[in-house]
């Protein structure tokens, strides 16, 4: 049983760029979570993706943006990246019809120089 | 908006001692997690805990959960090095699956 995936594990990129982040929730789960975990920090809530929907939005501006797809993968998208993106990205999955707790992928490591 | 506290932030300790971890939150919570995790890795659930006087032990660590003083501890009993971790405690508002809010963290160092 498949748990939760993510990639790339890590990436480099350049202020002002584009970047997508991918997660495969944990087999069953229909929900996706997205964390920004700076360093030396507890993780942040992005959003939430459920039904192909953001359901829940942390304190994050619209250049964060996702998408969760049928098969209930999603992607975190950052455009016009700054310093401060840079971080550990975690997504979450969980179950919305019980299950009590999420499950977190391995992390992408993003680095913006 | 839910505020997480953790005390101590950082904790260093000798192998075979006893310490207590601390978890305050700001609003009434549906459950309460507790995390670990290692440098540059992911987070490793260790409890949840879902009502008031709840308690959970697994080895070495115990959690427990005391809602109506909006407390939550996680007690270390005879460290050991392999405890050496960063730990969270995050609470849950809400629907199971909702968002969680973190704590800052606690960086434990077992010295041996």
């Amino acid at each position: 049983d498949a748990g939760v995936t993510q990639s790339p594990t890590h990436l480099i990129k350049t202020r002002g760029q584009q970047v997508t982040l991918r997660c495969s929730p944990k087999s069953g789960h229909d929900t996706v979570s997205w964390y920004q975990q700076a360093l030396g920090q507890g993780p942040q809530f992005i959003f939430q993706y459920y039904e192909e929907e953001e359901r829940q939005r942390g304190n994050f501006p619209d250049r964060f943006s996702g998408h969760q797809f049928p098969n209930y993968s999603s992607e975190l998208n950052v455009n016009a990246l700054l310093l401060g993106d840079s971080a550990l990205y975690l997504c979450a999955s969980s179950l919305v019809a019980g299950g009590l707790r999420a499950h977190f992928g391995p992390g992408t490591r993003l680095t913006v120089t | 908006e839910l505020k997480v506290e953790q005390n101590p932030l950082f904790l260093s300790m000798q192998e075979g001692k006893n310490y207590t971890i601390y978890c305050n939150y700001s609003t009434t919570s549906d459950r309460l997690y507790w995390y670990r995790q290692d440098p540059g890795k992911s987070l490793e659930s260790l409890f949840v805990l879902l009502s008031n006087g709840a308690v959970k032990q697994e080895g070495r660590l115990m959690a427990s959960l005391d809602t109506k003083a909006r407390l939550s501890t996680l007690h270390i009993t005879a460290a050991v090095h392999d405890l050496s971790a960063t730990y969270f405690c995050a609470v849950e508002v809400g629907t199971s699956g909702s968002r969680l809010t973190f704590g800052e963290g606690t960086q434990l160092t077992v010295n041996p």
